[in-house]
Order: C-alpha cells, then sequence, then structure tokens
C-alpha cells in the first residue's frame, strides 16, 4: 500500500463546476499536510497548506480528517486555469516528505 | 519565483555513462532536495542537504551520489546510468527542514538513459 494515495483521475469538468478531490494517507503520526498544483512538464508550486481546522483560499477549500487520515481539496467555480495535476503531500517528519501521484483535472469550457 | 536553476534541462546518455545535474540557488535557503518523478509514482527524495557538505540519502539513493560545496550548489551525479534512471529531476530547496514550509522547485531536467 503506498503512503499516500490520491485517485489519478482524470477529472474532466466544465467550467463552473465544483469539484473535490480526496487523498488518504497511511502514516497516523503525520505532521503536515499540503496541495501542490503541477502543470504540464513544469515543476510542482504550493496551492495551499492543510490545517486542522481546515482552510480557504478564494475557490480553494482544503480538510483534514486525521481519525480517517484523510486530506480533501474542494474547488469551486472551476476556471480553466485550473487544469492541472493537483498533489497532495504529507510530512510525517524528519526530511520525510511524502507525494501522491497526483489528480489530473481538465476543466472544459 | 524562488531562484533556483537546473542544468542541464535535457540530456540524453548511454548506459554506463557518468551523468551530473546541476541545480543552483540564488536564495540562500540551507535546506536543498533531490527527487525524481516517474508516471504513475509522487516526487520521490533521492538525496537531500542540511548545509554546505553536510548529506544524507532518501528514499531512492541506490545508484546515485550528491556534493554541496557552496550553499548555492547542490550536484546530483549518477556514477554509471541505467535506463532506470530515465526519469524527471526536480531539485528543490526550503527555509525549513523537510515539509515543515514549502519546497520551492527548480525548472527540472529531463533525463533519458538509452
Amino acid at each position: 500500500r503506498k503512503e499516500v494515495e490520491q485517485d489519478p483521475g482524470p477529472f474532466n469538468v466544465p467550467e463552473g463546476a465544483t469539484v473535490a478531490f480526496n487523498c488518504t494517507y497511511s502514516n497516523s503520526a503525520s505532521q503536515s499536510f499540503f496541495w501542490y498544483r503541477q502543470d504540464c512538464r513544469k515543476e510542482p508550486k504550493l496551492l495551499m497548506s492543510v490545517y486542522s481546522s481546515g482552510n480557504e483560499d478564494g475557490r480553494f477549500t482544503a480538510q483534514l480528517n486525521r481519525a480517517s487520515q484523510y486530506i480533501s481539496l474542494l474547488i469551486r467555480d472551476s476556471k480553466l486555469s485550473d487544469s492541472a495535476t493537483y498533489l497532495c503531500v504529507v510530512f510525517t517528519g524528519g526530511f520525510k516528505t511524502i507525494f501522491g501521484a497526483g489528480t489530473r483535472l481538465f476543466v472544459k469550457a | 519565483d524562488a531562484g533556483i536553476t537546473q542544468s542541464p534541462r535535457h540530456k540524453v546518455t548511454e548506459t554506463g555513462t557518468p551523468v551530473t545535474l546541476r541545480c543552483h540557488q540564488t536564495e540562500n535557503h540551507r535546506y536543498m532536495y533531490w527527487y525524481r518523478q516517474d508516471p504513475g509514482h509522487g516526487l520521490r527524495l533521492i538525496h537531500y542537504s542540511y548545509g554546505v557538505k553536510d548529506t544524507d540519502k532518501g528514499e531512492v539513493s541506490d545508484g546515485y551520489s550528491v556534493s554541496r560545496s557552496k550553499t548555492e550548489d547542490f550536484l546530483l551525479t549518477l556514477e554509471s546510468a541505467t535506463s532506470s534512471q530515465t526519469s524527471v529531476y526536480f531539485c528543490a530547496i526550503s527555509e525549513s527542514a523537510g515539509g515543515v514550509s514549502e519546497q520551492y522547485f527548480g525548472p527540472g531536467t529531463r533525463l533519458t538513459v538509452t
């Protein structure tokens, strides 16, 4: 079993739609959680950190459920520019940061 | 954007040859990392550095070595390239150790071993 698992997708949604991604992690002692965004043939970039109480940044909402060991990312009012791969990232301590394989999103006009 | 460059950006090499990839940063961050990214896998840590001349192994370090003689430069060497090392290699930097803070990535190096 992978330490961080994501649905690879692709998710194909129309502009304006709401889409949600989930990510599960296996290490209950994981400390920090993030969502990164990676455009095709580009480097990953931090989208947002995920806090225990949940957090929002514009159209993006991240949630953490420690009991069930998953994090989620909700994108509202999808834009064409949201098309990318979204990476779930979990920091378990020391220098161990685990990256999920990513969920691909295509937003269509 | 964080000042991170990688060179070369693309390289094709033959099995058995040594290859060195360079990462250069202008942010003066203490921590630097080398990852590889392959289809179906997340980024996997090869080696990392926590200071000049201070390096350690990551998850997939076999066949790779690193050196850091200056804060700004982190070199990754494939001692004898194999086809399984065909991948996209990303360098990253951070202000704090591991995943406590954001990691900033370089543009990547696409390496093909024939």
